[in-house]
């Protein structure tokens, strides 16, 4: 594709409930990150995948929160159990190999009501 | 830890520079980076220095780093309405993680 792309662009859910989060990033890209960005805030790191394994997951919040790439290809951030706290957008970035230039997707707004 | 700051708000008349700075912890950071993100919008990269550079320039952009101060600068030349937006240095740490500053937000009056 032309860039990364992240669907949902907008999730409403429910205290309690489960939801999955899905990045795609640009074709050859090997290296994929996942950030939150609460409001008025910086992008906070959350886990980076080089391939298929999670590299570093050292900013991921809790246990309710998980991320697999299966493939080397797509992501799929998962958080159980939301709370309120995990409202926020949800940024992924892919870039060719690591230390390279990361290209960010448009990000998924998620509301926890 | 690691960690990045920058002042949160700058403003500016059209055509003036604009100068927004940064500090950073981690001395180990390879590459530092400059986004801008504008309303609604996603990230988008400005331009970055390496870290054995003092100096980049790219058009209207020039980013001075201090890397004994941990100090990053970007200047913004004849800034125009169009620069209004928040702007984000970033450090990329030793996995090629960034570690984000909290942004700070350009307006340019005109």
């Amino acid at each position: 594709g032309a860039g990364v792309s992240q669907t949902p662009s907008n999730k409403v859910t429910e205290k309690g409930k489960y939801v999955e989060l899905r990045c795609d990033p640009i074709s050859g890209h090997t290296a994929l990150y996942w950030y939150r960005q609460s409001l008025g805030q910086g992008p906070e790191f959350l886990i980076y995948f080089q391939g298929t394994g999670a590299a570093d997951d050292s900013g991921l919040p809790n246990d309710r929160f998980f991320a697999v790439r299966p493939e080397g290809s797509v992501s799929t951030l998962k958080i159980q159990r939301t709370e309120r706290g995990d409202s926020a957008v949800y940024l992924c970035a892919s870039s060719p190999a690591p230390y390279n230039e990361q290209f960010f997707g448009p990000g998924t707004r998620l509301t926890v009501l | 830890g690691e960690d990045v700051e920058q002042s949160l708000f700058l403003s500016v008349r059209e055509g003036d520079s604009s100068v927004i700075n940064c500090t950073y912890t981690d001395s180990s950071s390879t590459y530092l980076y400059w986004y801008k993100q504008e309303p609604g919008a996603g990230l988008q990269l400005l331009t970055y220095i390496f870290s054995n550079m003092d100096m980049k320039q790219d058009q209207r952009l020039t980013v001075l780093l201090n890397k004994k101060d941990k100090h990053l600068s970007l200047r913004i030349a004849d800034t125009q309405t169009g620069d209004s937006a928040i702007y984000f240095c970033a450090a990329a740490s030793n996995t090629g993680k960034l570690i984000f500053g909290q942004g700070t937000t350009l307006q340019v009056k005109p």
